[in-house]
């Protein structure tokens, strides 16, 4: 099973301002994805990264894949309070999309 | 896209009881997946379920403690067994985006919240 480390786990910003999110692991991603999940809520997906290098675009989210593919990141530009919910990123594991394995999480708060 | 519908959303029960939550998804699928995911941490997959066949747990879940039944494409159960406040944690169900489109990633149930007393 692919260990997925993300980092910050909890990240507290006023609104307006820039945050990045890091998601690292030591073997390669087949892909990767980010999701986002609000209270009461199941997670929902945001973006699926695949090709080393990658860059999407989200409205005011930019997610990165690392040439490697060993690494990815979510920026938010100008943070707004309706951004706040739990950010995860995620990697498939064996010959189904459905079967994944979750970093641990990064709590994000925008106050306003 | 697919609609997946969790029942009950919450319970609070007791110590020593089961509790089955309910999932069911709008469409015909392959496989479903539950997920647990503990106060305040990320999902952490319990097994997979396919239709016709025993569920396939992931290491440190057992059939005796989660039985899960798959009784036709668009439906499961996940039964949480002899509980205890260790089990306390919202249980999520899931399907594959793909389908014929081999879209990755899942759609997930809003969950289900239990808390044991």
């Amino acid at each position: 099973t692919q260990l997925l480390e993300q980092s910050p786990q909890f990240l507290s910003i006023q609104e307006g301002e820039n945050l990045t999110v890091y998601c690292n692991s030591s073997s390669v991603f087949s892909s990767l994805q980010w999701y986002r999940q609000e209270p009461g809520e199941g997670p929902v997906l945001l973006v699926t990264v695949v090709t080393g290098g990658e860059v999407k675009k989200l409205k005011r989210l930019t997610f990165q894949f690392g040439d490697a593919r060993k690494d990815s990141s979510l920026h938010i530009t100008a943070a707004q309070p309706g951004d706040t919910g739990l950010y995860l990123c995620a990697s498939e594991g064996g010959t189904s999309y459905g079967k994944l394995t979750f970093g641990q999480g990064t709590i994000l708060t925008v106050h306003p | 896209s697919a609609v997946i519908s969790q029942k009950p959303s919450r319970d609070i029960c007791q110590r020593g009881t089961s509790l089955t939550i309910q999932c069911q998804v709008d469409s015909q699928v392959t496989m479903m997946f539950w997920y647990r995911q503990q106060p305040g941490q990320s999902l952490t997959l319990i097994a997979t379920a396919n239709q016709g066949s025993e569920a396939t747990y992931e290491s440190g879940f057992v059939i005796d403690k989660f039985p899960i039944s798959r009784p036709n494409l668009t439906f499961s159960t996940l039964t949480v067994s002899n509980m205890s406040p260790e089990d306390s944690s919202i249980y999520l169900c899931s399907v594959e985006r793909g389908g014929v489109t081999g879209a990755s990633g899942a759609f997930f149930g809003q969950g289900t919240r239990l808390t044991v007393v």
